[in-house]
């Protein structure tokens, strides 16, 4: 069945970097536009960055953009948030999410925690 | 940025009740909205689409409307399960952005 998985999330010091990954299977990547969204502790979603079918195109929220960079890797079915410059405030769960007009299809989230 | 303002933040209400959810935008989202539903320790569910759609496999009480800058989601009779979350987004313009949530909770 369709399904995507998110992986890479744990513990990083602020400063530091963490890459998550989100590996789609059960449909074709390369045909939809893949976004991230996040949830702090007992808060609301927060949408992150999107990147469009085909690559030509990616967007970020102003909370994150020129420290987070979305990527794709459609022969591995696969989509990548590097994060840069990690901040306490980037603690949540992350969630990567299929969608064009709306977002269909979301995995159960990986967790990531800025702390020293 | 579009900033997506929901009413009221908690909403008490018994089985078999009428639910009715606002969303309000700062500027017109034309009619780019959808709405999700998230339980506690679970991803966000798509209920709703370009305001009025529903997504598949979502059931009839469900129903979406509005445009420009009011919308509004309502759940014809409660259920247990629709107890959660709900969340309205819209893609309208970028950055993308998300209301606060409306929880229904058991009155």
């Amino acid at each position: 069945q369709e399904q995507v998985v998110e992986s890479g999330g744990g513990v990083v010091q602020p400063g530091r970097s963490l890459r998550l990954s989100c590996a789609a299977s059960g449909f074709t990547l390369s045909s939809f536009g893949m976004h991230w969204v996040r949830q702090a502790p007992g808060k609301g979603l927060e949408w992150v960055a999107v990147i469009w079918y085909d690559g030509s195109n990616k967007y970020y929220a102003d909370s994150v953009k020129g420290r987070f960079t979305i990527s794709r890797d459609d022969f591995r079915s696969t989509v990548h948030l590097q994060m840069n410059s990690l901040r306490a405030e980037d603690t949540a769960v992350y969630y990567c999410a299929r969608g064009a007009t709306r977002l269909d299809l979301w995995g159960q989230g990986t967790v990531v925690i800025v702390s020293s | 940025e579009i900033v997506l303002t929901q009413s009221p933040a908690t909403l008490s209400l018994s089985p078999g009740e009428r639910a009715t959810l606002s969303c309000r935008a700062s500027q017109s989202v034309s009619g780019y909205l959808a709405w999700y539903q998230q339980k506690p320790g679970q991803a966000p569910r798509l209920l709703i689409y370009d305001a009025s759609t529903r997504a598949t496999g979502i059931p009839t009480r469900f129903s979406g409307s509005g445009s420009e800058t009011d919308f509004t989601l309502t759940i014809s009779s409660l259920e247990p399960e629709d107890f959660a979350v709900y969340y309205c987004h819209q893609r309208s313009t970028w950055p993308q952005t998300f209301g606060q949530g409306t929880k229904v909770e058991i009155k």
